[in-house]
């Protein structure tokens, strides 16, 4: 089935690291993203993992992928205030070509 | 090109009023996806078109909504008899078919049933 779930609230503190888990139920998953979404904004991709990686890092973020736990990360080295946001993890699997997506995790950075 | 444009960006409207939104995708891409987002959940899938072909649609499209990509190019969302429990966020995106691209998705129309 397809359920993929998100923590709710995130709060560091600027500079730190932010560190935002989701967790998904298909395993039959091919691509793994992680979107931002800014208030009034539409969705933003910020990256995406192939099921056959375990680790990607792209500049300040970092993603990781357990497939044995189908737990996904996504973490954010010096967190900035502009990255204050909701990010939503979402799915593809082999059976569809739409994309799942977690109910988000709102990130609150604060100086 | 700018991007996934939507149309109209709000709408208010009373009860049991039809509505239609727009959706123009960015003009290569062959995918059009039309996505559901109330307040505080993530981004629930409607329906998509490959060219304009409808491939798919959720269980969450009831028969008062239908959706047309005509031409393989804009797509319309149309909502009869509006109720207010659709009041939401109607988010529509485009892709190329290769496995993996990037979903681009509009700003939205944000609808509001009175």
């Amino acid at each position: 089935g397809e359920d993929v779930e998100q923590s709710l609230f995130l709060s560091v503190r600027e500079g730190d690291s932010s560190v935002i888990n989701c967790t998904y139920t298909d395993s039959s998953s091919t691509y793994l993203y992680w979107y931002k979404q800014e208030p009034g904004a539409g969705l933003q991709l910020l990256t995406y993992i192939f099921s056959n990686m375990d680790m990607k890092q792209d500049q300040r973020l970092t993603v990781l992928l357990n497939k044995k736990d189908k737990h996904l990360s996504l973490r954010i080295a010096d967190t900035q205030t502009g990255d204050s946001a909701i990010y939503f993890c979402a799915e593809i699997t082999y059976n569809t070509d739409k994309l799942i997506f977690g109910t988000g995790t709102r990130l609150q950075v604060f100086p | 090109d700018t991007g996934v444009s939507q149309n109209p960006r709000h709408k208010i409207t009373k009860r049991g009023q039809n509505v239609t939104f727009r959706c123009d995708p960015i003009s290569e891409h062959n995918r059009l996806y039309w996505y559901r987002q109330t307040l505080g959940q993530g981004p629930e899938f409607l329906t998509y078109f490959q060219n304009e072909a409808q491939l798919e649609k959720s269980r969450l499209l009831s028969d008062r909504f239908s959706a047309e990509r005509p031409k393989g190019s804009f797509s319309t969302l149309e909502i009869q008899r509006t109720e207010q429990g659709d009041s939401a966020m109607y988010l529509c995106a485009s892709s190329l078919i290769l496995p993996g691209t990037e979903a681009f998705f509009g700003q939205g129309t944000r609808l509001t049933v009175v």
